[in-house]
């Protein structure tokens, strides 16, 4: 069981540009979330999904946005980066209920110049 | 205990003691508490859990206690091992759906 997967590990942009790093799980969650991590802090969340075409905003949504086409996969995109978003990111997903724990991705390492 | 800032609280325990990590959390209204574990270079992996109607929970060689009154959540850890050395964070479940962090703190098993 791969559990979640997030690719890729480590990415390098510069200021302005745009990209997408992707979160896929096989465990048929249908919660799955993203956070940042800065260094010496905890993590933040981004984004959240309930199930497949329902998104919402968690404390630090701006500048990312998701989509979920899939209950498999919950892509975050970033339009125009910005040094701000330098962090490390992290996907997680749980079966969905009020009481569930979370699964986490090996994150994704991004430094933007 | 735990607090916000870019340095860690850090504490250090020789292997084989009991350890006790702290947390305050925020939201009175908060009824899901977990305690995470993250080794560097990895996410943070479950290690224990409790609703708000539970004072206490005991998983293997870790107990989660928490006070309400004081808003107060600590994760004890016996025999400490140097495999424990890792942040350790206390997340608190507001509403089911958004699950929030503390800061962390480092735990240094010294053998």
């Amino acid at each position: 069981n791969a559990g979640v997967t997030q690719t890729p590990k480590f990415q390098v942009l510069k200021t302005g540009q745009s990209m997408t790093l992707q979160c896929a799980q096989d465990m048929n969650h249908e919660y799955m979330s993203w956070y940042r991590q800065d260094p010496g802090m905890g993590l933040r969340l981004i984004h959240y999904s309930v199930g497949a075409g329902i998104t919402d905003q968690g404390e630090v949504p701006n500048g990312y946005n998701v989509s979920r086409s899939t209950t498999e996969d919950f892509p975050l995109r970033l339009l125009s980066a910005a040094p701000s978003q330098t962090s490390v990111y992290f996907c997680a997903s749980s079966p969905g209920g009020a009481y569930e724990k979370l699964f986490f991705g090996s994150g994704t390492q991004l430094s933007v110049l | 205990g735990e607090s916000v800032g870019l340095h860690l609280p850090t504490l250090s325990v020789q292997e084989g003691d009991n350890s006790i990590i702290n947390c305050a959390y925020s939201n009175s209204a908060s009824d899901y508490f977990i305690w995470y574990k993250q080794e560097s270079g990895k996410g943070p992996q479950f290690i224990i859990d409790i609703r708000s109607n539970m004072d206490k929970r005991q998983g293997q060689r870790v107990t989660v206690l928490l006070n309400k009154t004081v808003k107060h959540l600590s994760l004890q850890i016996a025999a400490t091992q140097p495999g424990d050395s890792a942040v350790y964070f206390c997340a608190e479940n507001t509403g089911g759906f958004k699950t929030i962090f503390g800061a962390g703190t480092r735990l240094f098993v010294k053998a």
